[in-house]
């Protein structure tokens, strides 16, 4: 079945460094991408999202590229910030729900 | 802009009580979604719902659980009688469409159930 696979966490950065979270996906056809961010105590909220192949979604700083190749979704950005200390999740849509990879907890470091 | 949303923010419960969360969908969806998040675990989907009727749901989702659409507006998931393991974040979600490229769901800010 479809799957999402995230790297392990927490992820410790200090204030300014680049991110990488990598997000690797199994699927039947070429699924939309999602990364959605979970800051403490509240809900998801849509980060960013990629609808085919080559897509690139971007959304404050943050940027992911669809690779069909790769079957990869990874996220980035240049320059963290303390406010960027999250859960980030990777998912993909089937046709009736979301499929969430297990969360990358990120914490920057003032 | 329109957004989901969730009541109660947090529900503390005995086990094998009855409990009722409820959403309310963008006013303009018409698929409706539950996932639930144990404590620091993934997001899982639980159901999925359209023109009153479930089009696609889980193995968690047993006969423990119900939806429901009441009215125009509430979108509600019921737990009949309350486990521990019942215990986790619930999320509600809505969407304009299902299987499009472009659709997207929008998430509310959950329910945390406790079951004591």
């Amino acid at each position: 079945g479809d799957s999402v696979t995230q790297m392990e966490g927490p992820v410790t950065l200090s204030e300014e460094a680049f991110l990488t979270i990598n997000c690797t996906y199994t699927a039947t056809g070429y699924p939309s991408l999602f990364w959605y961010v979970q800051y403490p105590g509240e809900g998801l909220q849509l980060l960013l999202k990629a609808t085919k192949a080559d897509d690139k979604g971007s959304n404050k700083g943050f940027e992911a590229t669809y690779r069909k190749e790769t079957t990869s979704f990874h996220l980035e950005k240049g320059s963290v910030q303390v406010s960027d200390s999250a859960v980030y999740f990777c998912a993909l849509r089937g046709t009736y729900k979301y499929i969430f990879g297990t969360g990358t907890r990120l914490k920057v470091l003032a | 802009e329109p957004e989901v949303t969730q009541t109660p923010s947090h529900q503390v419960t005995q086990m094998g009580q009855e409990v009722i969360l409820r959403c309310v969908p963008i006013s303009n969806h018409l698929y409706f979604y539950w996932y639930r998040q144990i404590l620091g675990q993934k997001v899982e989907f639980l159901v999925s719902f359209y023109n009153n009727e479930i089009s696609e749901k889980s193995e968690i989702f047993d006969d423990q659980f119900s939806v429901e659409r009441p009215d125009g507006s509430n979108f509600t998931l019921k737990i009949r009688s309350t486990k521990l393991e019942d215990s986790a974040m619930y999320f509600c979600a809505s969407s304009a469409n299902a299987g499009g490229r472009t659709d997207t769901q929008y998430f509310g800010p959950g329910t945390r159930l406790t079951v004591l």
